[in-house]
Formats: C-alpha cells, structure tokens, sequence
C-alpha cells in the first residue's frame, strides 16, 4: 500500500480552469505539505499542515486553497489556472512538526495549456 | 565530472566507482539534514538523515558527513550501481521545528556502464 498517495498522477489543462489535487496518508502521520517542482527540478514548500490546522503557508498566490478535511488528507484546490502553475506537485507527510523525516508522494504533474 | 550552472549539476561516474554528491547548505541554525533520491516520475524518497550532535552517519552503502564549520553536507555512495542513478537532494531544517525544510538544487547522477 502507497503510504502517501495523491490524485490525478497526470492532468492536462486549459487556462482559467479550476482543479482539485487529492492528497491521503495511511502512516498515521500528523503532519501534511504541498510542495512544488519546477522544470528546474527545485523544490519549495507551498503549505504544511499540522492535525489540520494550517502552519506554513509561503508566498503562494490565494488561487492555490489547500483543504484538509481530517489530519489523513490534505487537497490543493487551484482556480483560475495560469501558465506558470505548470510544475510537479508532491503531497508529503511527516510523524509530527518536530524534526522528523518527511515522507513523498509520486507527485501530480500538471500542464496548463 | 561535475558540471554547475543554469542547468542541474550533473556527476557522471563507472559503475562500481564510489560517489560523492555535495550540498553546501545555507541555515547555521539547520539542525537536522536529509539526503533525498528521486528517480525519474517519482517522489523525492528517503535515503539517510543525519542531527547536528554527529559528523557522520553510515548506512547500507551511504555514507553522510557533515561539516559545521563551513555549513557542508555530503552523501557518499559506495560501489555505484546502475539503480543509483537519480537526482538527489540535501534538505535543512533550518533550525525550526515548524518543518520548513529547505531543499538544495539537486544533483543529478549519472551511473556509466
């Protein structure tokens, strides 16, 4: 069983649309993230999550909504798609805030059009 | 050899040669460090980590130093072989237990036959 798993793997997109990211942990984890990876490979911190109670929140544009329903799932909701949100999203989890390894998702590649 | 610029820094080595990856990390305060694999259409996974109170760490294969001093983290891979090849990632934790890990631009390794 995948321990983070996120949906879709792949989504295609045109300009102006509005989609949704879903993003559940079985590790029993207390601790969410969204992360975000360019064509450059690099990789930043969009959110974190903590018991579903919002911790870290970068300087991220307020079309991009992450929803945690229970401390198992965090979704990142994205309106008004633009160009630039191309890039890999990689839901992740951790045990809890204090120091401890963060485990991946297989990541969601998104394309807008 | 290892080539830096605009594009993600590459190292190419024999297969059964070891393998050294360099992360200069940025946070004098970062406590806590993570190396990363990521293999191509995958999420960054876990490879070894290692806390401030050590220099060393050795796991099956992997090797991590760590240099205080000039802010240095290195990943040591013993015998490369073909399923080493990946792009890998030093990650810092900045200090802050409110798990804003920081990630480094990524090597990308390269195994020759």
């Amino acid at each position: 069983d995948t321990a983070v798993s996120q949906t879709p793997k792949y989504l295609v997109t045109q300009m102006g649309n509005d989609k949704s990211i879903k993003c559940e942990q079985n590790l029993g984890h207390d601790t969410m993230y969204w992360y975000k990876q360019d064509s450059k490979k690099f990789l930043k911190i969009m959110f974190s999550y903590n018991n579903k109670e919002l911790i870290i929140n970068e300087t991220v544009p307020n079309r991009f909504s992450p929803k945690s329903p229970d401390k198992a799932h965090l979704n990142l909701h994205i309106n008004s798609l633009e160009l630039g949100d191309s890039a890999v999203y990689f839901c992740a989890s951790s045990q809890d805030q204090a120091g401890n390894t963060i485990y991946f998702g297989e990541g969601s590649w998104l394309t807008v059009v | 050899g290892e080539s830096v610029g605009l594009h993600l820094p590459t190292l190419s080595v024999q297969e059964g040669d070891n393998s050294i990856i360099n992360c200069a990390y940025s946070n004098s305060a970062s406590d806590y460090f993570i190396w990363y694999k990521q293999e191509s259409g995958k999420g960054p996974q876990f490879i070894i980590d290692i806390r401030s109170n050590m220099d060393k760490r050795q796991g099956q294969r992997v090797t991590v130093l760590l240099n205080k001093t000039v802010k240095h983290l290195s990943l040591q891979i013993a015998a490369t072989q073909p399923g080493d090849s990946a792009v890998y990632f030093c990650a810092e934790n900045g200090g802050n237990y409110g798990q804003n890990f920081v990630f480094g631009p990524g090597t990308r390794l390269s195994v020759l036959p």
